[in-house]
């Protein structure tokens, strides 16, 4: 498999509290991307990465930051969970901006 | 933002039938893309199309980049129970760092 590994699989968290997710990748893609997974909605993109601190925001950048100091982690940080993000979240990473993603297993996050 | 209609949304088959699903957009895309997701799974790459009225095949599964660019459909041959997944396109966009733009999956099951 691609070498791309998302942490936690699971989280619990209560509203209001910080919550950061990570997503690391072994390939030395340039390309690495946050999205979720909700019923009826399909994968929605919510930041995106082109390089080391390079980020820009996707359709559903609410609530949301992301931070990439270095090649191999991208971050994904609910500065303050609402149980609006609820959801399954996705990483994934490109070798160049006409190619296939590679996607990570996912991490379920339920804000209660 | 550009958008991709997949359709449908869900299909029940039995098992040895052939699939057929649809994408299509108002907009022009350089490149479309089949994903397969399978429960608890990120989605992986199925297919790839790079060229107008290409038309490529991996095993039973047979995929068309349509000629406008505009579309694209994947068919699935004698359908089989581990086919059961959601399915997505994904077009990439003509220009600059835009990420791929998804439809929102076809949730296929298999009945034996």
């Amino acid at each position: 498999d691609a070498g791309i590994t998302q942490s936690p699989r699971h989280k619990v968290t209560e509203t209001g509290t910080p919550v950061t997710l990570r997503c690391h990748q072994t390939e030395n893609h340039r390309y690495m991307y946050w999205y979720r997974q909700d019923p009826g909605h399909g994968l929605r993109l919510i930041h995106y990465s082109y390089g080391v601190k390079d980020t820009d925001k996707g359709e559903v950048s609410d609530g949301y930051s992301v931070s990439r100091s270095k090649t191999e982690d991208f971050l994904l940080t609910l500065e303050s969970a609402t149980s609006s993000q609820t959801s399954v979240y996705f990483c994934a990473i490109s070798g160049d901006r006409a190619g296939g993603y590679t996607f990570g297993s996912g991490t379920r996050l339920t804000v209660v | 933002g550009q958008q991709l209609n997949q359709s449908p949304q869900s299909m029940f088959i039995q098992e040895g039938e052939d699939v057929s699903m649809n994408c299509t957009s108002s907009s022009i895309f350089n490149t479309w893309l089949w994903y397969k997701q399978d429960p608890g799974e990120g989605p992986v790459l199925l297919i790839a199309l790079y060229k107008a009225g290409e038309l490529t095949s991996n095993g039973r599964l047979t995929a068309q980049f349509g000629i406008t660019r505009k579309d694209s459909f994947l068919n699935i041959s004698a359908s089989i129970p581990s086919d059961v997944g959601i399915y997505f396109c994904a077009g990439q966009p003509d220009s600059g760092n835009t990420p791929l733009v998804f439809g929102k999956g076809t949730r296929l099951s298999v009945i034996a």
